[in-house]
């Protein structure tokens, strides 16, 4: 069974202040994707990083997959109000047959005013 | 596109009781997924559509849980006999090929009282 690890579980910050949310395994997926959830609603897309060693930006937020595409990292700079949210990563099983994508547990993030 | 739609939002439902949801997914997406939800979890995936064809169901998907995608557009989920353990968010979600991001429903919140 292929886990995903998220860390921190929770996090709360001020606003301004930069942080890093950690996706690791210890299985190689040939994707993953990094998701942010708000409360009472489902998932949305942020990124699909595909090469190891791969690093994709988008504005604030940059996103690294491990050389050994084992583990990825969710990077934001000058967090705001409206980062907050669930951080949700997934990657493809590696099961033949198999379309199903497993999720990793989360990072709850918090940025206060 | 409005994007993927589900309903109802919330669903309030006796233990015993039989409840169907609905998706409609993004028109042009041929693959459809559920996955549920539970509080402080990452999602769970439950089923696989291709067009009208179910080609992957969860090993830990309960006989009370059925799904169909008659037309290969909108899905319906149906639970049988609810149990308290029930009680989760249910999400849909689209996509138009494998490995490519998956486009989530809002979902419906289902209370098994």
């Amino acid at each position: 069974t292929q886990l995903l690890e998220q860390s921190p579980q929770f996090l709360s910050i001020q606003e301004g202040e930069n942080l890093t949310v950690y996706c690791n395994s210890s299985s190689v997926f040939s994707s993953l994707q990094w998701y942010r959830q708000e409360p009472g609603e489902g998932p949305v897309l942020l990124v699909t990083v595909v090469t190891g060693g791969e690093v994709k930006k988008l504005k604030r937020l940059t996103f690294q997959f491990g050389d050994a595409r084992k583990d990825s990292s969710l990077h934001i700079t000058a967090a705001q109000p409206g980062d907050t949210g669930l951080y949700l990563c997934a990657g493809p099983s590696s099961e033949a047959g198999s379309y199903q994508l497993t999720f990793g547990k989360g990072t709850k993030l918090s940025v206060i005013p | 596109d409005t994007g993927v739609s589900q309903d109802p939002r919330h669903k309030i439902t006796k233990r015993g009781q039989n409840v169907t949801f609905r998706c409609d997914p993004i028109s042009e997406h041929n693959r459809l997924y559920w996955y549920r939800q539970t509080l402080g979890q990452g999602p769970e995936f439950l089923t696989y559509f291709q067009n009208e064809a179910q080609l992957e169901k969860s090993r830990l998907l309960s006989d009370r849980f059925s799904a169909e995608r008659p037309k290969g557009s909108f899905s319906t989920l149906e639970i049988q006999r609810t149990e308290q353990g029930d009680s989760a968010m249910y999400l849909c979600a689209s996509s138009l090929a494998v490995g490519s991001g998956y486009t989530f429903g809002s979902g419906t919140r289902l209370t098994v009282v």
